[in-house]
């Protein structure tokens, strides 16, 4: 147990509004990332962070931004949400250590009607 | 371009027989391969890696080959059982930026039955 939670753990949205979710660790974990697992993607990165304030594009970022403003917590925001955002959002740390094992909060599922 | 392909999206095995799961990159610079293994609604378990120095990390019924040369690693489940029944993902390790990333493959779905 990596210590991560997400919130909403469920969520259903009308095309074209703001949705943010949230990440929270609650054992400094530096590094932090957002996924997206989809049928027959697996999971791609949507965005990471290395630090407060410290964020980075990942390989399907368009549509999403995110802020770090404190090191346990990491948002996910959908400016205007589309269908093509329906999806399982997991958040993930990296542990501290030679390895770059990630550790996966428990998701949240995204519908966008 | 997945760079880290599955090709089997699902596998029945017999419990209490070798469950094989395959996994094919094409990228020479991942450098840390690791398993994931899923249950419906929740997040990917880490199960276990395997460094690209190494060619086999074994812990108790699970483990990892890395074949360098073909760009092929696999992961063996002896004896299965019926709580193995999940999706399992591969995953590979590349430096990017400065940072590390992970790159997933699409999964494989196994089913062990009794």
């Amino acid at each position: 147990d990596a210590g991560i939670t997400q919130s909403p753990r469920h969520k259903v949205t009308e095309t074209g509004t703001p949705v943010t979710l949230r990440c929270h660790q609650t054992e400094n974990h530096r590094y932090m990332y957002w996924y997206r697992q989809d049928p027959g993607h697996g999971l791609r990165l949507i965005h990471y962070s290395y630090g407060v304030k410290d964020t980075d594009k990942g390989e399907v970022s368009d549509g999403y931004s995110v802020s770090r403003s404190k090191t346990e917590d990491f948002l996910l925001t959908l400016e205007s949400a589309t269908s093509s955002q329906t999806s399982v959002y997991f958040c993930a740390i990296r542990s501290r250590g030679t390895t770059d094992t990630q550790y996966f909060g428990p998701g949240t599922r995204l519908t966008v009607l | 371009d997945q760079q880290v392909k599955q090709n089997s999206p699902s596998l029945s095995v017999q419990e209490g027989r070798i469950s094989i799961l395959n996994c094919d990159y094409t990228n020479s610079m991942f450098d840390y391969f690791l398993w994931y293994k899923k249950y419906p609604a929740e997040g990917p378990t880490f199960l276990i890696s395997i460094s690209s120095i190494k060619d086999k990390n074994e812990d108790g019924r699970f483990t990892v080959f890395l074949n360098k040369s073909a760009k092929h690693l696999s992961l063996h489940i002896v004896p299965s059982q019926p709580g193995d029944s999940a999706v399992y993902f591969c995953a590979a390790s590349y430096l990017s930026g400065g940072y590390n990333k992970l790159i997933f493959g699409a999964g494989t779905r196994l089913a062990v039955h009794p």
